[in-house]
C-alpha cells in the first residue's frame, strides 16, 4: 500500500533532549513537508523540501531540523532549542511542491 | 484577524441533521481544501475547488470566489461523520500554492 508513514504514533521526551520524528513515504512524490498542530490553532508549516537534498524554512522553523538526504524519508528534530515543543506534529507530501498534498498520521510529542 | 477563518469552532448535531461549516478567507486564492481529521489524528482530503460545487456522497462544498467563502455540507449526518474538518486555501499570487489553514470546527453528530 502506498502512503505516508510517521513514527512514533505518541513520543515522550525530558525538557533539553533533541528528539527526531520519523516521516516515510513510498508515493515517490518530490515534496514533503512538516506542519505542527496546536489546539485551536491552524497547522502551521515548519520545514518543507521541494526535492532530495534540499530544504527551506517555513513560518515557524525556529527550534526545528530537517533533512532529505532521501526521496522518501524527512525527519524532523526537535531541539532543546523549540521552546513549547509539546505539539502534534503532521508530515504531508505532495508530487510536486505545492500540488495536493498527502498526510500521515501524526506524531504526539509530549516534553515532560 | 487569521487569513482563514471557520465557523463555527464547535458543532453537535444529532444523526440524520444537515450541517454547514463556514469558512471565510481574506487573501487571493488559486484553491481551497476541506479536510477531515479524525481523533487519531490522520488527514484525508475531502474536496480540493477553485469555483462551483463539488459533492461526494452525502457531502457537498461550495466556493463563493466573490464573496471569499466556502461552505462544507453533510447531509443526513451520522455519528461515524464526527471528526475534525479544516477548511485550508492555496495561496495565489507569488506565494502560488502554499496552504494556510483554518483552524478547524469539531463536529460531534450523537446517535
Amino acid at each position: 500500500d502506498g502512503g505516508i508513514t510517521q513514527s512514533p504514533k505518541y513520543l515522550f521526551r525530558k525538557e533539553g533532549q533533541n528528539v527526531t520524528l520519523s516521516c516515510e513515504q513510498n508515493l515517490n512524490h518530490d515534496a514533503m513537508y512538516w506542519y505542527r498542530q496546536d489546539p485551536g490553532q491552524g497547522l502551521r508549516l515548519i520545514y518543507y523540501s521541494q526535492i532530495v537534498n534540499d530544504f527551506q524554512k517555513g513560518d515557524i522553523a525556529e527550534g526545528y531540523s530537517v533533512s532529505r538526504e532521501k526521496k522518501e524519508s524527512f525527519p524532523l528534530t526537535v531541539t532543546s532549542a523549540q521552546k513549547n515543543p509539546t505539539a502534534f506534529y503532521l508530515c504531508a507530501s505532495s508530487p510536486l511542491l505545492y500540488n495536493e498534498q498527502f498526510f500521515g498520521p501524526g506524531t504526539r510529542l509530549t516534553v515532560l | 484577524k487569521n487569513e482563514v477563518e471557520q465557523s463555527p469552532q464547535n458543532l453537535t448535531a444529532q444523526e440524520g441533521e444537515f450541517i454547514t461549516i463556514n469558512c471565510s478567507y481574506s487573501v487571493g486564492i488559486s484553491a481551497l481544501h476541506w479536510l477531515q481529521q479524525h481523533p487519531g489524528g490522520g488527514i484525508v482530503s475531502l474536496f480540493m475547488l477553485s469555483s462551483g460545487k463539488k459533492k461526494h456522497g452525502r457531502l457537498i462544498a461550495t466556493i463563493n470566489i466573490q464573496e471569499k467563502h466556502s461552505s462544507l455540507h453533510i447531509t443526513a449526518s451520522h455519528p461515524r461523520d464526527s471528526a475534525v474538518y479544516i477548511c485550508a486555501v492555496r495561496a495565489g499570487g507569488t506565494s502560488y500554492g502554499k496552504l494556510t489553514f483554518g483552524q478547524g470546527t469539531i463536529l460531534t453528530v450523537h446517535p
